[in-house]
């Protein structure tokens, strides 16, 4: 079985300051993991991905995350927010087994202050 | 250009009436699947498809029917649609499993239902 758990539903940030924003996870075997960004009225968008290799992954836009195994964590970072940040972020976790079904957090809403 | 293409994009009806919301694929992919989602809840797996011919039920199967006939094709028919079943629906492909890009899902742009 697996899952996952955005920690926050809702982050703040200004422009120019970093973001952090966390994910955990569970998961039976090794698991792949993912975020994906969805900006207003658009599908979603890989950002990147975990797929046991570095566990420090890069991304586009700027973003990167770190695999913790001890810690069961995958937070999504960036150093400087940019106004275009603005989004719906979710964190995905995938067994490798069976269907190789993608499990979804619930989202976290990033909002960029001026 | 690569792409998953959904339609309608938006569409409103009324209880019972029965809908196809269409999906295709131009990447060759093998997996296909459909999500739904609501607020507070993420995506949720409707169904998916390993390939031609293999549909099977994801986590929330319930007033939905798909079938896989052709690869690139994967239309999401709801027989009698209820209002709970409003929601914003994803289409998504992804390669063959085991492919190093395995499990990466291109999405489509989603499609807004509305049931009265």
């Amino acid at each position: 079985a697996q899952s996952v758990t955005q920690l926050d539903s809702h982050v703040s940030v200004s422009e120019g300051t970093p973001v952090l924003l966390r994910c955990n996870y569970s998961s039976s075997y090794s698991p792949s993991l993912f975020w994906y960004v969805q900006h207003p009225n658009k599908g979603l968008q890989l950002l990147l991905k975990y797929t046991s290799a570095a566990t420090l992954v890069k991304g586009i836009n700027g973003f990167e995350a770190e695999f913790k195994k001890s810690e069961t964590s995958f937070h999504l970072t960036k150093p400087s927010a940019h106004m275009s940040d603005a989004a719906e972020y979710f964190c995905v976790v995938s067994d490798n087994v069976g269907n190789e079904k993608l499990t979804f957090g619930t989202g976290t809403r990033l909002t960029i202050i001026p | 250009e690569a792409q998953v293409t959904q339609n309608p994009r938006y569409l409103i009806t009324v209880t019972g009436k029965k809908l196809t919301v269409t999906c295709s694929q131009n990447m060759n992919h093998e997996y296909m699947s459909w999500y739904r989602q609501d607020p507070g809840l993420g995506l949720r797996q409707i169904y998916y498809s390993m390939n031609v011919e293999v549909t099977d039920k994801g986590d929330v199967p319930e007033g939905y029917k798909v079938s896989r006939k052709e690869k690139r094709n994967f239309p999401l028919i709801l027989e009698s649609p209820s209002p709970n079943q409003t929601s914003l629906y994803f289409c998504a492909s992804s390669p063959q499993r085991g492919v190093i890009a395995k499990n990466i899902q291109y999405f489509g742009a989603g499609t807004r239902l509305s049931v009265l």
